[in-house]
């Protein structure tokens, strides 16, 4: 009873360094899906699978990029890391239909410094 | 644009007291508003669904109310409890269907 697994759970970068966030999931889920969240800002979307071989963007995608490797893990990945990315970073899956559920892992916990 | 407006004040009630949240959302047409909880340090956790034709539902201490017209949801807890101190997130899915787009939350504070 996994659920959502991300790795790792805490990280610090310095600026311009590079790392990918890894996230699986063993639900058999279609959807999958990166959020940050801030202080103040809520949860906002960065990017999502819709299925298995699609991807598109969220509210806030610049400086990521994402690979939905196969149905079950979608990584995310900093190619050159800034302070302002600092912040708590969940992956989240659903069945992907109108209305599914989310399940989220635990988050992984950024510092860029 | 479209926006979910939660009060950005934590609110602070007595335990056995009932909690009300609200969620006002803009440039929606929701067929479908989720409430989830998240505790300190972990990912949210779902808690409730309620589809655009009804009105109210209901788990255990937890209610929820859906008004379309007003674009607004409410959720309450009743006879609150310590436990219950969390943040609450409420969330739609876009227009699109496939991002689910959350509130800032409110933090919810029952103290004994």
């Amino acid at each position: 009873n996994a659920g959502v697994t991300q790795t790792p759970k805490f990280q610090v970068l310095k600026t311009g360094q590079s790392m990918t966030l890894q996230c699986a999931q063993d639900m058999n889920h279609n959807s999958m899906y990166w959020y940050r969240q801030d202080p103040g800002m809520g949860l906002r979307l960065i990017y999502y699978s819709a299925s298995e071989g699609t991807t598109d963007k969220g509210e806030v995608p610049n400086g990521y990029n994402v690979s939905r490797l196969n149905k079950r893990e979608f990584s995310l990945r900093l190619e050159s890391a800034a302070p302002s990315q600092t912040s708590v970073y969940f992956c989240a899956s659903s069945g992907g239909r109108p209305g599914d559920i989310q399940y989220f892992g635990a988050g992984t916990r950024l510092s860029v410094l | 644009s479209q926006k979910i407006e939660q009060n950005s004040e934590a609110l602070n009630i007595q335990e056995g007291k009932t909690a009300t949240l609200t969620c006002n959302y803009t440039n929606y047409s929701p067929a479908y508003l989720q409430w989830y909880r998240q505790d300190p340090g972990r990912g949210p956790v779902f808690l409730l669904l309620i589809r655009e034709n009804e009105k109210e539902k209901r788990k255990e201490r937890l209610k929820v109310t859906f008004d379309t017209t007003l674009k607004q949801s409410l959720f309450h807890i009743t006879a609150s409890q310590p436990a219950d101190s969390a943040t609450y997130l409420c969330a739609l899915y876009s227009n699109s269907g496939y991002a689910l787009n959350f509130g800032k939350g409110t933090s919810l504070l029952v103290t004994p």
